[in-house]
């Protein structure tokens, strides 16, 4: 069975670093979207992308965060300068045309910042 | 503003039935789904209603009142595997973009 997946699955770095998670959605799905889930809390929507285009983003998607498919099969999130309140499990969803309530998520990456 | 609101959490016994509710207040409403997570795990989906009435799929059903802004998950012959953090969400746009607004979830303790 098809499914998306996410690397890497864990990844420490320290406070105003880079990093970029990585994703490969489901191969047929067209929309696809990060989410962050701080532990013991819900999921937040952070963004959704489709036609190689930002659809939507929330207050939390602010400068520091961006978004790119850079070929057929990756969608990565890239936080420019990271700070300690995004330490999160961030996963990366993907869903088909006209079944974007029925979102596919993949296993996610624990991001740590120290 | 936006909010879901639903218990924290519940406790059942193996082989019982089990509702979780779920009211929403929310800019736009296309649909009602229901997410499944295992501790560690990805949020995986269960069931979506757009339209008032029930759905059932296997041992899990979802019912919708949109007049009321209410839902809830039913989920019957409980099992040891159905321990796991439920949610409802919302789709406020159509099939078209779709981004879920979560609630904050419902964990549900399966007891021998």
């Amino acid at each position: 069975e098809p499914e998306v997946t996410q690397t890497p699955s864990h990844q420490v770095t320290q406070m105003g670093q880079e990093v970029i998670l990585r994703c490969v959605p489901i191969s047929n799905h067209l929309y696809f979207y990060w989410y962050r889930q701080i532990l013991g809390q819900k999921v937040e929507f952070l963004v959704s992308f489709y036609n190689n285009e930002i659809s939507e983003k929330s207050e939390i998607f602010d400068d520091q965060f961006s978004v790119e498919r850079p070929d057929g099969s990756n969608f990565t999130l890239k936080i420019r300068s990271t700070k300690l309140e995004d330490s999160a499990m961030y996963f990366c969803a993907s869903s088909e045309r006209g079944r974007t309530y029925e979102q596919y998520f993949g296993p996610g990456t624990r991001l740590t910042v120290t | 503003g936006q909010s879901l609101e639903q218990p924290s959490e519940v406790t059942a016994v193996e082989g019982a039935i089990v509702q979780i509710n779920c009211t929403y207040q929310t800019s736009g409403f296309y649909g009602l789904s229901w997410y499944q997570q295992h501790d560690g795990g990805a949020p995986t989906f269960l069931s979506y209603n757009a339209l008032d009435g029930l759905e059932e799929t296997g041992r899990f059903s979802s019912f919708l009142s949109r007049s009321d802004s209410y839902g809830y998950l039913l989920l019957q012959e409980l099992q040891m595997k159905d321990s796991a953090s439920y949610f409802c969400a919302v789709s406020n746009y159509g099939g078209s973009q779709g981004n879920l607004i979560f609630g904050k979830g419902t964990k549900l303790s399966v007891k021998p």
